[in-house]
């Protein structure tokens, strides 16, 4: 079980927006430690989405957005497409735990 | 731009050890942070520690102290992880992944994947 809680699974229909949660405490997100979001399709590599809260990467759409407040964050996917069904993956620093750690993850289905 | 290209997959008994390498190509390899994760087959990713080489510290997350080492070769550009005391719930593929921004805890490279069986 995460530190970071994320829903299991989210859904949407082409075209879309949907969002995310990572809801973690005042030992990580809430201590104000960044949050980073990757993208993973299995049996491939997973891939940095979002880094530093709002953060892009080079080759990134602007369809995928972060955003952080108090002890959680989000990731907002708009404009949804058949190619985004992959699984969520957020990510912070603990220093009750002094490591790095992820979320559950969030399987997103494409209707 | 980093590529990491890790070694192949294996079969290991429990109770026995495992030793995974990953190496660097292009950047400079001493100036990142190199973590290991892994997803059992079912499961999330799971963070389980990292190494820094410019200043030769490393961290691991509790639920591996003492069974993982993780160490850099500078002069080869090559991170290894080692796993101990092989349990059949340590099966999983293993990545590195780097962090090139000091610092700031993101992976922005990582490499193929080393698929660990541990069966009997």
């Amino acid at each position: 079980q995460s530190v970071l809680t994320q829903p299991p699974s989210v859904s949407g229909a082409p075209g879309q927006r949907v969002t995310i949660s990572c809801t973690g405490n005042s030992s990580n997100i809430g201590a104000a430690y960044d949050v980073h979001w990757y993208q993973h399709i299995p049996g491939t590599v997973p891939k940095l989405l979002i880094y530093s809260n709002v953060n892009r990467p080079s080759g990134v759409p602007d369809r995928f957005s972060g955003s952080k407040s108090g002890t959680s964050a989000s990731l907002a996917i708009t404009g949804l497409q058949a190619e985004d069904e992959a699984d969520y993956y957020c990510q912070s620093y603990d220093n009750s735990l002094t490591a790095s750690v992820f979320g559950g993850g969030t399987k997103l289905t494409v209707l | 731009q980093v590529q990491l290209v890790q070694s192949g997959a294996e079969v290991k008994k429990p109770g026995s050890s495992v030793k995974i390498s990953c190496k660097a190509s292009g950047g400079v390899f001493s100036r990142y942070g190199i973590s290991w994760v892994r997803q059992a087959p079912g499961q999330g990713l799971e963070w389980m520690g990292g190494i820094l080489p410019i200043f030769g510290t490393e961290n691991y997350a509790q639920k591996f102290q003492g069974r993982v080492s993780i160490t850099a070769d500078e002069s080869t550009s090559t991170a290894y992880m080692e796993l101990s005391r092989l349990r059949s719930e340590d099966s999983a593929l293993y990545y590195c992944a780097f962090t090139t921004a000091a610092g700031t805890g993101y992976h922005d490279y990582w490499g193929q994947g080393t698929l660990i069986t541990v069966s009997s």
